[in-house]
């Protein structure tokens, strides 16, 4: 099973972007084109803002970006703002097996 | 629209045993695979098990392997996590969630409100 790394934070100020990566330490094909993206806030459920690797559902601010390089994937939030402010979370599943969530990152605002 | 409502949670002791379940509504349930997700106080988001859209394939986090058994009836739009031989560490808040599925892989594209599970003398 693979591991998906996520620095623990990353801050900056509003306005500005911030890029949130995800290494995996597999060289399992999933991981590469199938890595989704998790917003979460204290006491809410966690939202699906990028699918597929750079998928943005409907509804989801354009300002949210996914990406890969390599073995990397990452997570870009453009023109930050407070509301912004959350646990970000990569995840990778095999269909409904073998799913895995990186540890997660907190995004401060400052 | 769709909506996936969770109960179950309560207070237990460890060693005992709990049923968590999940209401889907809003969609077409057997199109779907399942999971349960679950996040501890101050932790991540863990996966902890995920079942097949007909109900006879499914998997388990090692976390939980042998402890936990997931289940669906999709005549009744209905997910179950069975949850037995509990410790502090099952202490959770814990979600369902809906997969879709591209390819090889699949993503959490709706998710539960969750029902807490806390697991303490």
């Amino acid at each position: 099973q693979s591991v998906l790394t996520q620095p623990a934070s990353v801050s900056g100020s509003p306005g500005q972007s911030i890029t949130i990566s995800c290494t995996g330490t597999t060289s399992d094909f999933v991981f590469y084109k199938f890595v989704s993206w998790y917003q979460k806030h204290p006491g809410t459920a966690p939202k699906l803002i990028i699918y597929e690797g750079a998928e943005r559902p409907s509804g989801v601010s354009s300002r949210f970006s996914g990406s890969r390089s390599g073995s990397t994937a990452s997570l870009t939030i453009s023109g930050l703002q407070p509301e912004d402010e959350a646990d970000y979370y990569c995840c990778s599943c095999s269909h409904y097996r073998n799913c895995v969530f990186g540890a997660g990152t907190k995004v401060t605002v400052l | 629209e769709v909506q996936l409502v969770e109960s179950g949670g309560r207070a237990i002791r460890p060693g005992g045993s709990l049923r968590l379940s999940c209401a889907g509504s809003g969609f077409t349930f057997d199109d779907h695979g399942m999971s349960w997700v679950r996040q501890a106080p101050g932790k991540g988001l863990e996966w902890v098990s995920g079942i097949n859209w007909k109900g006879d394939d499914t998997d388990y986090a090692d976390s939980v392997k042998g402890r936990f058994i997931i289940s669906r009836d999709n005549a009744k739009n209905s997910l179950s996590l069975q949850m037995s031989s509990l410790t502090a560490d099952d202490t959770a808040f814990y979600y369902c969630a809906r997969h879709s599925i591209y390819g090889s892989g699949s993503y959490f594209d709706h998710w539960g409100q969750g029902t807490l599970v806390t697991v303490s003398s």
